[in-house]
């Protein structure tokens, strides 16, 4: 079956750029997270959405980051004048969302600002 | 503070040999806890899980974990390591709606 896909998988912008990253979760799955991950480092946590409850942005580094998901679907996370210390592994997973269910990750987007 | 620490940044071991990477964990109440495998240039992978029940969980690849609640570790094992074990490992627990990743260890396998 499908597993969590995300999209582009590479993303070089300048500095200042605005980015768009997607993620679309498997199906059924409630809940979505979004992490960040640097080169040699592990999982930063940055936002987590479950069903049409409230997100958890208590992950998000600063306002301009910022996260939507339509229903229990499609995510998007959006980095607004992109820093070069934003350049990480952006990584996204879903779960069933029914506590504590195993997350499955998707690829990742590997982006890079110039 | 709730936090996972993953106190080896690098594990070698020789091919055949028992490996063991290690985890402990702070947090009030019973979290579950997780293992997850990161190769190169993929996406973390699940490994195995605890929740409840017998403290010796066994998983993926045969990998197997101990739950210790008095020492508050759950360190990841494997009797006899292959080559192809060699990845990036994350111990993680979940806690009130929220995933608590250690910041990893490289596990290298050597022939």
């Amino acid at each position: 079956g499908a597993g969590v896909s995300q999209s582009p998988s590479n993303k070089v912008t300048e500095k200042g750029k605005d980015v768009e990253l997607r993620c679309d979760p498997i199906s059924g799955h409630t809940a979505l997270y979004w992490y960040r991950q640097r080169l040699g480092q592990g999982l930063e946590f940055l936002i987590y959405f479950q069903g049409n409850s409230a997100p958890d942005k208590s992950g998000l580094p600063s306002d301009r980051f910022s996260a939507e998901r339509t229903g229990e679907s499609v995510s998007t996370l959006t980095i607004q004048r992109t820093q070069q210390e934003d350049s990480a592994v952006y990584l996204c997973a879903s779960s069933l969302g029914l506590g504590g269910e195993t997350q499955y990750f998707g690829p990742g987007t590997r982006l890079l600002v110039l | 503070a709730q936090s996972v620490a993953q106190p080896e940044d690098q594990v070698n071991v020789a091919e055949g040999n028992p490996l063991t990477v290690k985890c402990t964990y702070s947090v009030s109440g019973n979290p579950y806890l997780f293992w997850y495998v990161q190769y190169p240039n993929r996406g973390l992978q699940f490994l195995l899980k605890y929740i409840t029940g017998d403290n010796l969980v066994k998983g993926s690849y045969g990998f197997e974990a101990e739950f210790n609640k008095s020492q508050t570790s759950f360190h990841l094992k494997k009797p006899s390591a292959l080559v192809s074990d060699s990845a990036l490992y994350f111990c993680a627990f979940y806690n009130f709606n929220k995933f608590y990743f250690g910041s990893g260890t490289k596990l290298n396998v050597k022939p």
